[in-house]
């Protein structure tokens, strides 16, 4: 099946910092999305992003789609935007996302 | 424009009860799809389902797991005679189409004793 690896495992951040999490995938995709799960276990859905760039406040991500990769920025990181950053992609004709392992994110006062 | 609902959002058993997770996806959609996370571990993919049929299975467990997904209510995870290996959360998610986003819900931890 798929790869999907995710960077850095572990990031820590003092609140204000910008930070880059990186999700590199073995194979082409028809979809992928980026998540956050917060600390209450509760995942929320952040990117749509197959290819190209979309901004949302102070996230944003960027999919290479030829290269196969893709990018979370986080800036002016807040103390709330601490968890857990999962990238998902989905295979042409194949129903279901491959997650990463993730990135743990700690942003501390 | 209620997301998806699962229930319980916790529920504990003894080894060798039975589990019955629940899943109602957004209203109008009707592709499911369950994915179960183990401690410190990413989400993997167990079934996908359209109403009263089964499309992919390949990442349930060949004993003691199956799904549906009625033409009426909700989609249904049981696991039978739980083992404490099968402790996790349980995520449902739904989309309106083939390939279309997957919309998560807040999902169901499942702890046994």
């Amino acid at each position: 099946g798929i790869q999907v690896e995710q960077s850095p495992p572990d990031l820590i951040l003092q609140e204000g910092a910008n930070s880059t999490l990186r999700c590199n995938f073995s194979d082409s995709v028809n979809n992928l999305q980026w998540f956050h799960q917060n600390p209450w276990g509760q995942l929320i859905n952040l990117f749509y992003i197959p290819s190209g760039t979309k901004q949302n406040g102070r996230l944003s991500a960027t999919t290479v789609a030829t290269e196969r990769y893709s990018l979370l920025y986080i800036s002016s990181s807040q103390t709330t935007d601490s968890g857990v950053y999962f990238c998902a992609v989905e295979l042409y004709n194949f129903n279901k996302f491959y997650f990463g392992s993730g990135t743990k994110l700690n942003v501390k006062p | 424009n209620a997301g998806v609902m699962q229930n319980p959002r916790h529920l504990v058993r003894r080894r060798g009860q039975e589990a019955r997770l629940r899943c109602s996806p957004v209203k109008g959609h009707s592709h499911v799809y369950w994915y179960r996370q183990l401690p410190e571990e990413g989400l993997k993919f167990m079934v996908y389902l359209q109403k009263e049929n089964i499309i992919d299975e390949s990442g349930m467990p060949k004993e003691r797991f199956s799904a549906e997904f009625p033409k009426e209510g909700p989609s249904i995870l049981r696991i039978q005679q739980v083992v404490r290996g099968d402790s996790a959360a349980y995520f449902c998610a739904s989309s309106a189409g083939v390939q279309d986003t997957q919309y998560f819900g807040p999902g169901t931890r499942l702890t046994v004793l």
